[in-house]
């Protein structure tokens, strides 16, 4: 089975604090994700990252950045976290194949909570 | 702006009833149609997919429909069940990203 595991379920910090948010997948997969969820918007993707090194802005990166030094973990940073950041972070991965989409594996989410 | 207008928000339905959530979409680029359903407390797995080249997909109880000149797709979960309720987010997809949409909370009533 594929596994997306995220290093924290919960998270609270205070605004301005430097955060860091972990995933890592066993299987192997080319495609990394960050979104975050909210109600009423759905999930709007941060970044996503297709090979090591390599990282692509998504619909929402105003306020996040992102790494990838090894194929199985994406950290998404949050420089200076603010109120409006509180959120549901989701990581997925999948296969690559350009051009062709393949399933995504999510992991079970971060709710961070900035005050 | 949302890519993929997702409707309703929330519905109810009885065991055995019919639920049906419905999709719309803009960008002509979009050439995957997918379903995920998520429990309280997990991430969203993919339900079921569709591409534009066919108008229907079945897979058990779950049948997505096709409209691509209308730019719409709609879920269609027969014979509900409890576990059945979940969130369900339609999604469209180009290259290798997926465009979301809201969401739909589906209740099961036993």
């Amino acid at each position: 089975d594929v596994k997306v595991t995220q290093s924290s379920r919960y998270l609270v910090k205070r605004t301005g604090e430097k955060v860091f948010l972990e995933c890592v997948q066993d299987m192997d997969h080319e495609n990394m994700f960050w979104y975050r969820q909210d109600p009423g918007l759905g999930l709007r993707l941060i970044y996503f990252s297709y090979d090591v090194k390599m990282k692509e802005k998504g619909d929402i990166p105003e306020g996040y950045s992102v790494s990838r030094e090894k194929k199985e973990r994406f950290s998404l940073i949050l420089e200076s976290a603010s109120t409006n950041q509180t959120s549901m972070y989701l990581c997925a991965s999948s296969p690559s194949g350009l051009g062709v989409h393949h399933e995504q594996f999510f992991g079970p989410g971060t709710r961070l909570t900035v005050l | 702006q949302q890519q993929v207008k997702q409707s309703p928000q929330s519905l109810i339905v009885q065991k055995g009833g019919i639920s049906i959530i419905n999709c719309a979409y803009e960008n002509t680029a979009f050439d995957y149609f997918p379903w995920y359903q998520q429990f309280p407390g997990k991430g969203p797995a993919l339900l079921i997919a569709i591409r534009p080249d066919v108008s229907e997909k079945k897979e058990g109880r779950f049948t997505i429909s096709f409209n691509k000149s209308a730019k719409q797709f709609s879920l269609h979960i027969m014979d509900s069940q409890p576990g059945d309720s979940a969130t369900y987010f339609c999604a469209a997809g180009d290259d290798y990203k997926l465009s979301f949409g809201a969401g739909t909370t589906v209740t099961v009533r036993a």
